[in-house]
C-alpha cells in the first residue's frame, strides 16, 4: 500500500526553468491537494482538487499550475521558477474534505 | 479570510512533563479540527482529530479539548518520550468548504 507517492524528493532548479512536480495516490480519494512549507508558515495551500477535471487555486497560486486528468493523479507545474518558491512542496489526498488527510514525503526545491 | 493561530512556536519540556499546544480558529462553522505530527524529512502524519459535536477526545498519551464559544483547541501530550519531539500542526476546516487551515507549527523538544 503506497499510498501518496511523490517525485523526486530533491530538486535544484536555474531561475525561469520549469518542472512539473509529480503526485500519485493509490487510496481512490477524491479530494487531492498540493501545499508549499516554509519556515515559521506553516502549511499553505497553492492549488486543490475536488475530483477528476476540476481544479481550483488556494492561498498562493501564483507561479503554479495544475491538472487532475484522473483521479490517482495531481501534477503540480512551475512555470517559470523563481528564487521565491524555494521551498518544501508536499501533496496531500483525503477520502471527502473533513476527513484525515494523507501525505507524500515532500518535495525539497531549491531555486538559484 | 479564515485562519488558524498556534501558540507556542517552540516548546521545550522535560521527558515525562506534560505538554500543552493551543490554536484559535477563527470560522465559526469550522467543524473539524485535526491534529498532524510532522517528523524530520517526513510529510504530516494524522496524530489525533475531534468534530465539532464532543469536547474531549483521548487516544492513550495524547488528548484534544474543544472549546467551540472562545473558538480554541488544544493539543495535550502527557508523559512526553523522546521520540514525541517533533512539529505539530493543527488545522481546521468545515462541511461544504474546500480547504483546510493550518497552524503555523510548534517544533515540540522532548529532554531525556
Amino acid at each position: 500500500n503506497a499510498g501518496v507517492t511523490q517525485t523526486p524528493k530533491f530538486q535544484v532548479l536555474k531561475t525561469g526553468q520549469s518542472m512539473t512536480l509529480q503526485c500519485a495516490q493509490d487510496m481512490n480519494h477524491e479530494y487531492m491537494s498540493w501545499y508549499r512549507q516554509d519556515p515559521g508558515m506553516g502549511l499553505r495551500l497553492i492549488h486543490y482538487s475536488v475530483g477528476a477535471g476540476i481544479t481550483d487555486q488556494g492561498e498562493v497560486p501564483n507561479g503554479y499550475n495544475v491538472s487532475r486528468s484522473t483521479t490517482e493523479d495531481f501534477p503540480l507545474r512551475l512555470l517559470s521558477a523563481a528564487p521565491s518558491q524555494t521551498s518544501v512542496y508536499f501533496c496531500a489526498s483525503r477520502l471527502k474534505l473533513n476527513t484525515e488527510a494523507f501525505f507524500g514525503q515532500g518535495t525539497r526545491l531549491t531555486v538559484v | 479570510g479564515e485562519n488558524v493561530e498556534q501558540h507556542p512556536s517552540t516548546l521545550s519540556v522535560q521527558e515525562g512533563d506534560s505538554a500543552v499546544i493551543k490554536c484559535t480558529y477563527s470560522d465559526s462553522a469550522s467543524n473539524y479540527f485535526p491534529w498532524y505530527k510532522q517528523e524530520l524529512g517526513k510529510g504530516p502524519q494524522l496524530i489525533i482529530d475531534i468534530r465539532s459535536n464532543v469536547g474531549e477526545k483521548k487516544d492513550q498519551r495524547i488528548a484534544v479539548t474543544l472549546n467551540k464559544t472562545a473558538k480554541h483547541f488544544s493539543l495535550h501530550i502527557t508523559e512526553t518520550q523522546p521520540e514525541d519531539s517533533a512539529v505539530y500542526f493543527c488545522a481546521a476546516s468545515r462541511d461544504g468548504g474546500f480547504k483546510t487551515i493550518f497552524g503555523a507549527g510548534t517544533r515540540l523538544f522532548v529532554k531525556a
